[in-house]
């Protein structure tokens, strides 16, 4: 069974502040990886993926990829209160010709005004 | 791009009842469409992958007979709840990947809430 670990939250910040929040995976061998937001009572919107060793910044999101430590981040500058929700990380299963994701448990952030 | 429409947004049946659930990949062609099923404040629980004109491979525990997937065409796949009871209440929500580089990526529908009486 391959894993997907998130830190479980939930996760608090001030508005304006860096959320940072983190997902390790356990096939080493992994390439795709995938950050999905999830509004409550809402399914999951694609905001980044990555595919490459280090930084890839969209806008305030910034994804950072190790894979020699098999772990994958998301960073939320300047965070608003609509950043308020959870935050799910997916990795693509490399023995699935069809594209199968696994997921994390997500984590869920609050932006506090 | 990357549009995925799901219909309907919200279903309420009686019990024994089956519900037809279609979704659609509106901009490009879907080679592959996933089924998931997601209960409040739990993560998403990934039913079946369909593949067009292919037989559609459940994962373990789903009951292919109750939950009848067709993927009839690139762009639209339905999921069929057979008899549904209370049990089968859920958000279930359907995504789509396709084929090219771009859209390699798997994109969400907006789900459709069903309630079993």
């Amino acid at each position: 069974q391959k894993e997907v670990e998130q830190n479980s939250g939930p996760l608090s910040v001030p508005e304006g502040a860096i959320a940072s929040l983190n997902c390790t995976y356990s096939d080493r061998g992994s390439q795709s990886f995938f950050w999905y937001r999830q509004y409550s009572g809402k399914s999951p919107e694609l905001i980044m993926s990555i595919y490459s060793n280090g930084d890839k910044e969209d806008g305030r999101f910034t994804a950072q990829l190790n894979k020699a430590s098999q772990y994958v981040s998301l960073l939320i500058r300047d965070s608003q209160p609509s950043d308020s929700a959870t935050y799910l990380c997916a990795v693509l299963d490399r023995g699935s010709t069809l594209g199968r994701l696994y997921f994390g448990r997500g984590t869920q952030l609050t932006v506090w005004p | 791009g990357a549009v995925v429409s799901q219909h309907p947004s919200r279903v309420i049946c009686k019990s024994g009842t089956s519900v037809k659930i279609e979704c659609r990949s509106l901009d490009f062609q879907a080679t592959t469409m996933f089924w998931y099923r997601q209960f409040p404040k739990k993560s998403l629980m990934l039913m079946a992958t369909s593949n067009e004109g292919s037989k559609a491979t459940y994962e373990q525990g789903v009951e292919k007979d109750k939950f009848l997937i067709n993927h009839a065409s690139l762009t639209l796949s339905t999921l069929t709840v057979t008899s549904a009871h209370p049990e089968d209440s859920s958000f279930y929500i359907c995504s789509a990947r396709g084929s090219s580089r771009v859209y390699n990526e798997q994109f969400f529908g907006p789900g459709t809430r069903l309630t079993v009486l």
